[in-house]
């Protein structure tokens, strides 16, 4: 079945640093990829997506590049801020929306000023 | 984009008994999900409700414990019977509609 691996937390860095989270999935087919971010006490929100092969999703400074060759949408930025402090989940989709998400254990990020 | 309306937010319940978790979405949807989210984990898909059949399941999940309505096309509520402190989670619901929109979550403590 389908899966997401995705770098344990949690990461701290200081402000102004630059991030990577990877993330690596097995699925069937060619999947939808997805980076949702949880800031504290809130709900999901999707920050970004990919839904093909060399894609790149990017929003708010952050980008993920979809790379069909190495199973991967690693995310980055390239300085990340206090207020990017949340947890962040990798997430496919190879149901073409017909199923659910398949999501990674979630990376929890702490920016410290 | 789909907005989300979960009811109630928080809860916190005592074990044995039922909490019904209500959904409602602002556009008609055909597909919704219902997700639960332990502490510290990721979020693991419960079941798709689709709008005029029963509910389909993941494996670990079953009627009895969860059940769902849904009775109409922006409308679905989740069930958590019989709980135990176990069952301690945030439950979310969702809407696929080119991406996935999530309600706010319900965060249920059981004591």
């Amino acid at each position: 079945g389908d899966s997401v691996t995705q770098m344990e937390g949690p990461v701290t860095l200081s402000e102004e640093a630059f991030l990577t989270i990877n993330c690596t999935y097995t699925a069937t087919g060619y999947p939808s990829l997805f980076w949702y971010v949880q800031y504290p006490g809130e709900g999901l929100q999707l920050l970004l997506k990919a839904t093909k092969a060399d894609d790149k999703g990017s929003n708010k400074g952050f980008e993920a590049t979809y790379r069909k060759e190495t199973t991967s949408f690693h995310l980055e930025k390239g300085s990340v801020q206090v207020s990017d402090s949340a947890v962040y989940f990798c997430a496919l989709n190879s149901g073409g929306g017909a199923d659910g998400l398949t999501f990674g254990k979630g990376t929890h990020l702490i920016i410290q000023p | 984009s789909a907005v989300i309306s979960q009811k109630p937010s928080r809860d916190i319940c005592q074990r044995g008994t039922s909490l019904t978790i209500q959904c409602q979405v602002d556009s008609q949807v055909t597909m919704m999900f219902w997700y639960r989210q332990q502490p510290g984990q990721s979020l693991t898909l419960i079941a798709t409700a689709n709008q005029g059949s029963e509910a389909t399941y993941e494996s670990g999940f079953v009627i009895d414990k969860f059940p769902i309505s849904r009775p109409n096309l922006t409308f679905s509520t989740l069930t958590v019977s019989n709980m135990s402190p176990e069952d301690s989670s945030i439950y979310l619901c969702s809407v696929p509609d080119r991406e996935a929109f999530f309600g706010q979550g319900t965060r249920l403590t059981v004591v």
